[in-house]
């Protein structure tokens, strides 16, 4: 079946610096990548949607120039948080529609991020 | 390793009929469980959660969920279906540390 890869799984930081996460699609083509995010213990928050050749749509609340994505190719979104905050820490999550049949989405494994 | 595991890949039921969809989870200790639905080109929504008290839990859009321990169970239902619920349903378990692992998600679709 479809899978979808997130690189790095875990990534420590300082404070102030910025953090690049790697979402892929890894055998099939996705034009829309969606990103989350999910603090312990608590429900997973959609932060934006990741669009092919075209800018992001962020949801209400989300800081765009904070928190950029690039989605390059019909293969790889990327998350970058730039100047990291310890209140960053979080778990990222990204899926992908495999615009297969049922439209099922995919989900990346997640990435731990853990700024100090 | 936690692990979810929804025996249903898709499911059709009748506009007004009744629903329920299974989730089974694999933790060592006591699990934070979710379940979202997504319709076709949506991120997730979260349709209601468990983390301690009453098993039986009660979420959006009359979805209702019970945890059952000693199935490690987590099914999702609903007393009369809509033809707005046509969607995928994703169950979730919190391990904490470990993070958010997802079912591989259950496709319901509505007939008039």
């Amino acid at each position: 079946g479809a899978v979808v890869s997130q690189h790095p799984s875990w990534v420590i930081c300082k404070s102030g610096t910025s953090v690049k996460i790697e979402c892929r699609s890894l055998d099939f083509q996705a034009t829309t990548m969606f990103w989350y995010r999910q603090f312990p213990k608590q429900s997973l928050m959609l932060m934006a949607t990741s669009n092919e050749g075209s800018k992001a749509t962020y949801e209400q609340g989300v800081e765009k120039d904070k928190f950029l994505i690039n989605h390059a190719s019909l293969t790889l979104s990327t998350l970058t948080v730039t100047s990291a905050h310890p209140e960053d820490s979080s778990f990222y999550i990204c899926s992908a529609p495999s615009g297969i049949g049922t439209d099922t989405q995919y989900f990346g494994p997640g990435t731990r991020l853990t700024v100090l | 390793a936690q692990s979810v595991t929804q025996p249903d890949i898709h499911i059709t039921v009748s506009e007004g009929a009744s629903l329920e969809l299974r989730c089974n989870y694999s933790y060592g200790a006591t699990p934070y469980l979710f379940w979202y639905v997504q319709s076709p080109g949506q991120g997730l929504q979260l349709l209601l959660k468990y983390f301690s008290g009453d098993t039986l839990v009660q979420g959006i859009k009359g979805f209702e969920a019970e945890f059952k321990r000693s199935q490690s169970s987590f099914n999702l239902r609903k007393p009369s279906v809509h033809w707005s619920d046509a969607a995928e349903y994703f169950c979730a378990v919190d391990g904490g540390a470990d993070g958010l692992t997802f079912g591989k998600g259950t496709h319901l679709i509505i007939q008039p």
